[in-house]
């Protein structure tokens, strides 16, 4: 079975610019997650998809961080302007639904790096 | 506000050693606990799901323990191999308005030396 896809694995910009991330979770999983690792930290939820529909966004600032799941499958997260702060890793996850049983799985994150 | 806090932030130790990694929370109202396994740069591999009616659950070497009404959950690592290096996350499922979430801990480093 195949994982949690993202992409890139990587990416630097310069402040001010602007950068997307996309991911692809696992079939059939009808719940995704964004979350952001800042270095020596756990993972921070930003946004919680429940098929195409939002669920959670109280921790996405919303005046740069936006994102979006069409048709319920892929997702893509996107920031406009960076700031150095939101250098960090976004991990992108997903579980079948979001009942109690449900298990999360994560992809490998793509690191951002603002300079 | 649900806190999750993991002790000791990092932990080393000798190849063959049995070690005790220690998660607590402070809100006992979870669905279930999750122990994550993350290497450098990579990103976070499950290792363990307790459901909140469980006490225990085991894999290979790997054992880990939840008590609900304290708040504690442990991962216990026997005969530590050097492949066991890594950063070990846990994270509780808590139900709330919008639905449920995960909220992690910052995490115990361990290193294993040969």
């Amino acid at each position: 079975e195949a994982g949690v896809a993202q992409s890139p694995r990587y990416k630097i910009i310069e402040k001010r610019q602007s950068v997307a991330f996309w991911c692809n979770p696992i079939s059939g999983h009808a719940t995704l997650y964004w979350y952001q690792q800042i270095l020596g930290q756990g993972p921070k939820l930003l946004i919680q998809f429940q098929n195409n529909g939002v669920v959670d966004d109280s921790q996405l600032p919303k005046d740069r961080f936006s994102a979006e799941r069409l048709k319920g499958v892929d997702s893509t997260l996107k920031i406009q302007p960076a700031k150095l702060e939101d250098s960090a890793v976004y991990l992108c996850a997903s579980s079948l639904n979001s009942g109690s049983n449900t298990e999360a799985f994560f992809g490998q994150g793509t690191r951002l790096t603002v300079v | 506000k649900q806190e999750v806090t993991q002790i000791p932030a990092a932990l080393s130790v000798p190849e063959g050693e049995n070690l005790v990694l220690n998660c607590s929370f402070t809100d006992s109202a979870i669905y279930n606990l999750q122990w994550f396994r993350q290497d450098p740069g990579k990103g976070l591999t499950s290792l363990l799901l307790i459901q909140s009616s469980q006490r225990e659950q085991t894999s290979g070497r790997l054992n880990a323990s939840l008590d609900k009404s304290s708040g504690r959950s442990t991962l216990y690592i026997a005969a530590s191999q050097p492949g066991d290096s890594a950063t070990y996350l846990c994270a509780v499922r808590l139900v709330y308005q919008a639905g449920t979430a995960l909220i992690f801990g910052k995490g115990t480093t361990l290193s294993v030396s040969s």
